[in-house]
């Protein structure tokens, strides 16, 4: 199994709404990211957990809230967001944290298209 | 400031020619650059990964090249499939401080295969 699994993989939200995304991968990897991409823009990175424990956090509104409950699962809790924060959320996974090595591929999650009214 | 460049941004050929696409960066420290296709509304999926010392990596019929002096990359797609129509996605890792290779992503080749 070399998949990680994105649920829901469409949302729409109001801006009063508290909703969740999830992601799952069951390959052992110890890192998990979650991006988020604007339309024709590359994926920018929010947040990374290294052995479940939140490692990287760049600088996101506390209107979104990540939790990381294992080490297959990690989720992206919604509240309170914008209409400008409609976009494609990315999980991704790898073996281990520090991507220095040609064989730790970062493998990503097919998405959830998010949409905020 | 660490910047990966792609050209062009985007790309119509015909079905079972050849096209190269390009990308430029100024990430320091370098450690690895990736390729990445990414199909509309999907996550990237990971085509070849390069280090310093390589300059040539083969994934079917897609092949990277990579000049480290230059700084330069290309991605070359042979015998181009319709399937191939999608974004290519050109990612270097730059080492931080704290030791974590963080993943510069460029803008993207949008690329069209017309039958």
């Amino acid at each position: 199994d070399t998949e990680v699994t994105q649920t829901p993989k469409h949302l729409v939200m109001g801006m009063t709404n508290k909703k969740s995304l999830k992601c799952e991968q069951h390959m052992g990897h110890r890192a998990m990211y979650w991006y988020k991409q604007k339309a024709k823009k590359p994926p920018e990175l929010m947040f990374v957990y290294s052995y479940e424990k939140l490692s990287i956090n760049e600088s996101v509104p506390s209107r979104f809230s990540p939790e990381c409950p294992n080490s297959s699962l990690l989720n992206l809790h919604l509240h309170a967001l914008q209409p400008e924060d409609s976009a494609l959320y990315l999980c991704a996974s790898s073996q281990v944290l520090i991507l220095g090595q040609p064989n730790e591929k970062l493998f990503f999650g097919s998405g959830t298209q998010l949409s905020v009214l | 400031k660490n910047q990966v460049e792609q050209s062009p941004q985007s790309l119509i050929i015909l079905e079972g020619k050849n096209c190269t696409l390009q990308c430029n960066y100024t990430v320091s420290p370098f450690s690895n650059l990736r390729w990445y296709k990414q199909d509309t509304g999907r996550g990237p999926v990971s085509l070849t990964i390069m280090t310093f010392s390589e300059n040539t990596k083969s994934n079917g019929r897609y092949t990277a090249t990579l000049d480290a002096d230059t700084k330069q990359s290309s991605l070359h797609i042979t015998a181009s499939q319709l399937s191939d129509s999608a974004s290519y996605i050109c990612v270097v890792s730059a080492s931080e401080n704290t030791g974590f290779q963080k993943l510069v992503f460029g803008t993207g080749t949008r690329l069209l295969v017309s039958p």
